[in-house]
């Protein structure tokens, strides 16, 4: 079955440094794979995907994310961290035939101190 | 309304007593999830809608929940015999196609068993 790990529950990082969010899949065959945002007392919003395009996806507010197939991950990456990227990360995978179900990884609460 | 509509806001029963859930998704979106978010964790799979096809309802928990899509738009999540545990935000998101990605979420109902 589908499944999505994401390292560490929490992560925290000084304005205008390196953001680094990590995501694993486990799947066969390279699922959809997303990313997902969700601001304080906010609904979630899709920050970017991957659906078999180019392997560097670019999204909204500066954040990208890189498909490595050999390494069955998905991490999610800001040159420099702003404090209103202070939000909770998802990242989640889909099947790509049979069943389009969503799996969510357990999310990434990101801290930005000034 | 433009988005994904849920009722009720905020619900709060007492063991024992069965809930409904009522998910109104984007007009046209074909494919309608159900997700349960608890404090501080992620967003757990329910249940999955797509067009006509039997859904997938391998993320729910027990026989105590059971959800339907009537005439492919409105869907209510039913909780029998409510638990302590279910508590919980129930999350609904619809899409047109999720090879698009964008997962529209509502507001979410927010279920406190007393």
């Amino acid at each position: 079955a589908q499944s999505v790990t994401q390292l560490g529950s929490h992560v925290s990082v000084s304005e205008g440094a390196l953001v680094l969010l990590r995501c694993n899949y486990s799947s066969s065959v390279p699922p959809y794979l997303f990313w997902y945002v969700q601001y304080p007392n906010q609904g979630l919003q899709l920050l970017l995907k991957y659906t078999s395009a180019a392997t560097l996806v670019k999204g909204i507010n500066g954040f990208e994310a890189e498909f490595k197939k050999s390494e069955t991950s998905f991490h999610l990456t800001k040159p420099s961290a702003h404090m209103s990227d202070a939000a909770e990360y998802f990242c989640a995978a889909s099947g790509r035939s049979s069943s389009y179900k969503l799996i969510f990884g357990s999310g990434t609460r990101l801290l930005v101190r000034p | 309304g433009a988005g994904v509509s849920q009722s009720p806001s905020n619900k709060v029963t007492e063991k024992g007593k069965d809930v409904e859930l009522r998910c109104d998704p984007i007009s046209g979106h074909t494919a309608l999830y159900w997700y349960r978010q608890s404090l501080g964790q992620g967003l757990e799979f329910l249940i999955y809608f797509q067009g006509n096809s039997a859904p997938d309802k391998s993320g729910l928990p027990s026989d105590r929940f059971s959800a339907e899509r009537t005439g492919g738009s409105v869907s209510t999540l039913t909780i029998q015999r409510t638990q302590q545990e279910d508590s919980a935000v129930y999350l609904c998101a619809s899409t047109l196609t999720i090879e698009t990605g964008e997962l529209f979420f509502g507001e979410g109902s927010r279920l406190t068993v007393l």
